[in-house]
């Protein structure tokens, strides 16, 4: 089974600063998705970024940016000039695409990495 | 275009009382999944229903169930509440639930007294 370590509990950056979320995973599969997804109070999780495991290149969404190591089974997610708004829980999710049932619609998530944004 | 819609946001309950928690998806969505987030567990996949059929499940005792309409909407049901099932029920829906991301409700809140 496949699991996603998130180590930091919690997280903070001063308004306009960067700041790094870290994430882990364990597989034995080659192919498959990751997601950093984000919950503000309102409860809602939002995506912010989806790598895919064959793609060597690394996602970016305009201030959100990752580093994917396959090899060393890390996903870490950078926020730069970070804002307000940026405040929320945020959430490592891996999907596989191995064939079979047990991929469909089935996120693993972390447990999470409360980020704080200071003025 | 609307998106991922929830109801009832709130709800309480009493043990051994049973629940239906209801999720339409975004329309043109067909996989709809159900998860289930508590402070100590985090978020844990319960199911996933496309097309009307269930094709995955999560490691839930059978108190917990689902279905799916053909119009994609998708509803969750708890019977016999105990207090552990106190948590935010979620719902995410995306037009395969394989290749194309999920897209997650605001949940529904279910406490139970």
């Amino acid at each position: 089974a496949q699991t996603v370590t998130q180590s930091q509990p919690e997280m903070s950056v001063q308004e306009a600063e960067t700041v790094t979320l870290s994430c882990t995973y364990d597989t034995s599969e080659s192919d498959y998705y990751l997601f950093w997804y984000k919950q503000p109070p309102s409860r809602q999780m939002i995506l912010v970024i989806r790598q895919e495991a064959y793609k060597q290149q690394n996602a970016t969404e305009n201030r959100f940016s990752v580093n994917f190591q396959k090899a060393a089974k890390s996903f870490s997610l950078k926020i730069s000039d970070s804002q307000l708004g940026d405040a929320a829980m945020y959430f490592c999710a891996y999907r596989s695409l191995t064939a079979g049932g047990t991929s469909y619609g089935k996120l693993t998530f972390g447990q999470g990495t409360i980020l704080t944004v200071h003025p | 275009k609307a998106g991922v819609t929830q109801t009832p946001r709130y709800l309480i309950k009493t043990r051994g009382q049973q629940v239906t928690l209801s999720c339409s998806p975004i329309s043109g969505h067909r996989s709809v999944s159900w998860y289930q987030q508590t402070p100590g567990q985090g978020l844990q996949f319960l199911f996933e229903y496309f097309s009307e059929t269930q094709r995955n499940k999560g490691n839930f005792p059978g108190r917990f169930s689902g279905r799916q309409f053909s119009n994609s909407r998708s509803e969750m049901n708890v019977s016999t509440l105990e207090l552990g099932d106190s948590a935010l029920y979620l719902c995410a829906s995306s037009l395969d639930g394989r290749y194309q991301p999920q897209h997650f409700g605001d949940g529904t809140r279910l406490s139970i007294l």
